[in-house]
């Protein structure tokens, strides 16, 4: 099992429209949680980290379920600028605590 | 802070030659990661350091790939020599482990696009 699964899609959406994704993590341990975003022939860039609590930054809303080992991002009223790779990405809390990063979500916002 | 910096952006090399990417890691931040990416794989990490020492280079490739970092404001991966496969994105990422109060997670570089024809 992969320590950082997600559906690799993609999304295709509508401008406008509200969109969903979903990670799960195995490592109960883990400390930090984040999403990044990559663009096409770009580097992967931190988008959001994600708090227990849950957070929302504009039009973006990330949620933690520790229980269930799983994170979400949320995205409202779609741009086109919002098609990118979506990664969801742990940090393991044991050893050198590096990043695990998933193999990403990707989204398709049409006009 | 001008961020992590790579170089070249681009290569173009033949195969059997010796390619080196260049990475400078952001000032003050003491891990450096070297990664990969193709479309078939992804994002692989190939080693990292801390405190410029090699922590975990398991997922360098085979013998043809090392990789130094002399001082704590520069690394180089090298490939030698260069097959086709190796064609991919290579990218270099910095961050400050253990993370002190904020987490801000990795920073990445740009990238070098490597072709190998």
């Amino acid at each position: 099992r992969k320590e950082v699964e997600q559906d690799p899609g993609p999304f295709n959406v509508p401008e406008g429209a509200t969109v969903a994704f979903n990670c799960t993590y195995s490592n109960s341990a883990s400390q930090s949680f984040f999403w990044y975003r990559q663009d096409c022939r770009k580097e992967p860039k931190l988008l959001m980290s994600v708090y227990s609590s849950g957070n929302e930054d504009g039009r973006f809303t990330a949620q933690l379920n520790r229980a269930s080992q799983y994170i979400s991002l949320l995205i409202r009223d779609s741009k086109l600028s919002d098609s990118a790779t979506y990664l969801c990405v742990v940090r393991k809390n044991t050893g050198f605590q590096k990043l695990v990063f998933g193999t990403g979500t990707r989204l398709l916002v049409s006009p | 802070d001008a961020g992590v910096i790579q170089s070249p952006r681009h290569e173009v090399t033949e195969m059997g030659q010796e390619v080196t990417l260049r990475c400078k890691p952001i000032s003050g931040h003491n891990s450096l990661f070297w990664y990969r990416q193709t479309m078939m794989r992804g994002l692989e990490l190939l080693i990292y350091f801390n405190n410029n020492v090699p922590i975990d280079d398991s997922g360098m490739p085979e013998d043809r790939f090392s990789a130094k970092m002399p001082n704590a404001s520069f690394s180089t991966l090298k490939i030698q020599p260069s097959e086709p496969r190796d064609s991919a994105v290579y990218f270099c990422a910095s961050s400050l482990t253990p993370p002190t109060g904020v987490d801000y997670g990795y920073t990445f570089g740009s990238g070098t696009r490597l072709t190998v024809v």
